[in-house]
């Protein structure tokens, strides 16, 4: 079975522009998380999705946005990018109740420049 | 508020050497605890994880780990560290709806 997947694997935006990250979840899983992760620091989470509905939301500027659709997958948009917006950023899908661990994918690493 | 502390940011040790790294977590509630693994420029590998039962949990890799709720602690442990373990290694907590990580343990292995 394929593990989570991201696209793109690398990007580089100019300040003030806008991104769009891509997710596809494990088959069957239904939840999907996003985390951002600079360099040096632990993952930080951004937004969490299940069924379409935004579950959970970090302490993160509205410029972050996301969405689920109806096959699970997950986009994550940043609008207005700033230099510190630099970071990997890792997708996790996992069963949304229980005794279940999120798995995560490779991630994308986003260049502000 | 919950929060979890890995208070090594760097570690190094020769092959063949034993490893603990430390995670010390604050949470109200039984936690849900995991290690997870980063190689550069990669996501995240699963180590293991602790739900309850049995406070020593065994991973992936020849790693185990010791849930200790007396002291809030999770450290993973590797009897016989080998070269292709250097890596960066993060303990998690479970909270609403989402993982809290530590900042990370960059773990560097000497021949």
């Amino acid at each position: 079975d394929a593990g989570v997947t991201q696209s793109p694997t690398h990007l580089i935006k100019t300040r003030g522009q806008h991104v769009t990250l891509r997710c596809s979840p494990i088959s069957g899983h239904k939840s999907v998380s996003w985390y951002q992760q600079v360099l040096g620091q632990g993952p930080q989470f951004i937004f969490q999705y299940y069924e379409k509905e935004e579950r959970g939301r970090g302490n993160f500027p509205d410029r972050f946005s996301a969405r689920q659709f109806p096959n699970y997958s997950s986009e994550l948009n940043v609008n207005a990018l700033l230099l510190g917006d630099s970071a990997l950023y890792l997708c996790a899908s996992s069963s949304p109740t229980g005794r279940t661990e999120a798995f995560f994918g490779q991630g994308t690493r986003l260049t502000v420049v | 508020a919950q929060s979890v502390t890995q208070p090594d940011i760097h570690i190094t040790v020769s092959e063949g050497a034993s490893l603990e790294l430390r995670c010390n977590y604050s949470y109200g509630a039984t936690p849900y605890l995991f290690w997870y693994v980063q190689s550069p420029g990669q996501g995240l590998q699963l180590l293991l994880k602790y739900f309850s039962g049995d406070t020593l949990v065994q991973g992936i890799k020849g790693f185990e780990a010791e849930f200790k709720r007396s002291q809030s602690s999770f450290n993973l442990r590797k009897p016989s560290v080998h070269w292709s373990d250097a890596a960066e290694y993060f303990c998690a907590v479970r909270g609403y709806n989402k993982l809290i990580f530590g900042a990370g343990t960059r773990l560097a292995v000497h021949p």
